[in-house]
C-alpha cells in the first residue's frame, strides 16, 4: 500500500490567495483526519470525517478553512484567504475504524508570505 | 478530553534504556493511552497502546500503574534513529479524538 498521499509537499503563497490541499486515504480506511502543525501549538485535530461524512470541525480555526470528502479517496482543505498565521505543516491521517491506529501522510508544508 | 503532561525534552546516549512518564490525571475509565513518535519532516507513527499494566511489542514497552493516572514508555537499548518526538494520547477507544499535545523531544546522543 502506498499509504496515505498528500499534495503538494511544499505550498510557498501570497496573504489572500486561496491554498487547496490534498489528501488520498489508505484505500478501505473509513476515517480521515486534517491536523495542523506549529511550533506554538503544537500538533492540532482540524476536522474527521467518516464514511466521507465530517464528523467533528470543532477544531478548524476559522471560517477561512474548509474541508470536503467527495469520496472515500480524496479530500480536500482549502483556506480562503490565506494568511500568514496559516504557515504550518498540515498533515492528513486515515484509519481503518474507530480508535484504530491513524497512520498520517508525509504533510504539506505550508507558507504565507 | 484527558489532557496529558510531558516532559518537553529528554536527553539519552546509544544503548541506553529510556523512560518516557507521560501523566494524565483526567483519564476516565474508558480511555487508552496510546504512544507515537514523529520523525522531523514526517508524520507521527503509531508505536504502542495500552489500558492497565503493561503492553509490550517489537518497538517499545508500555507501563501502567493502577491508578492509571500515569503512563511510562520505555525504548530499550535506543540508537540514534529514535531521536524523534513522542507523543503520550489519551482518548476513547471507541472515539477518535486525540489530543496530541507538545510531546517529548528525545535526543540520542553517540
Amino acid at each position: 500500500d502506498a499509504g496515505v498521499i498528500q499534495s503538494p509537499r511544499h505550498e510557498v503563497t501570497e496573504m489572500g490567495q486561496e491554498v487547496t490541499l490534498r489528501c488520498k486515504p489508505i484505500s478501505g480506511h473509513d476515517y480521515l483526519f486534517w491536523y495542523r502543525q506549529t511550533m506554538m501549538r503544537g500538533l492540532e485535530l482540524l476536522i474527521y470525517f467518516n464514511n466521507n461524512v465530517p464528523i467533528d470541525d470543532s477544531g478548524m480555526p476559522e471560517d477561512r478553512f474548509s474541508a470536503k470528502m467527495p469520496n472515500a479517496s480524496f479530500s480536500t482543505l482549502k483556506i480562503q484567504p490565506s494568511e500568514p498565521r496559516d504557515s504550518a505543516v498540515y498533515f492528513c491521517a486515515s484509519s481503518s475504524g474507530v480508535g484504530e491506529t491513524q497512520y498520517f501522510g508525509p504533510g504539506t508544508r505550508l507558507l504565507v508570505l | 478530553l484527558a489532557k496529558t503532561t510531558q516532559p518537553i525534552s529528554m536527553d539519552s546516549y546509544e544503548g541506553q534504556e529510556v523512560n518516557i512518564t507521560c501523566s494524565h490525571n483526567n483519564i476516565a475509565t474508558n480511555d487508552y493511552i496510546t504512544w507515537y513518535q514523529q520523525f522531523p519532516s514526517q508524520g507521527p507513527r503509531f508505536i504502542i497502546q495500552g489500558y492497565k499494566t503493561k503492553v509490550t511489542n517489537e518497538v517499545a514497552s508500555l507501563f501502567i500503574p493502577a491508578d492509571r493516572k500515569s503512563s511510562t514508555l520505555s525504548l530499550p537499548r535506543v540508537s540514534l534513529s529514535d531521536t524523534a518526538v513522542y507523543y503520550c494520547l489519551v482518548g476513547l477507544y471507541n472515539f477518535n479524538k486525540f489530543y496530541f499535545g507538545s510531546g517529548t523531544k528525545l535526543n540520542v546522543k553517540p
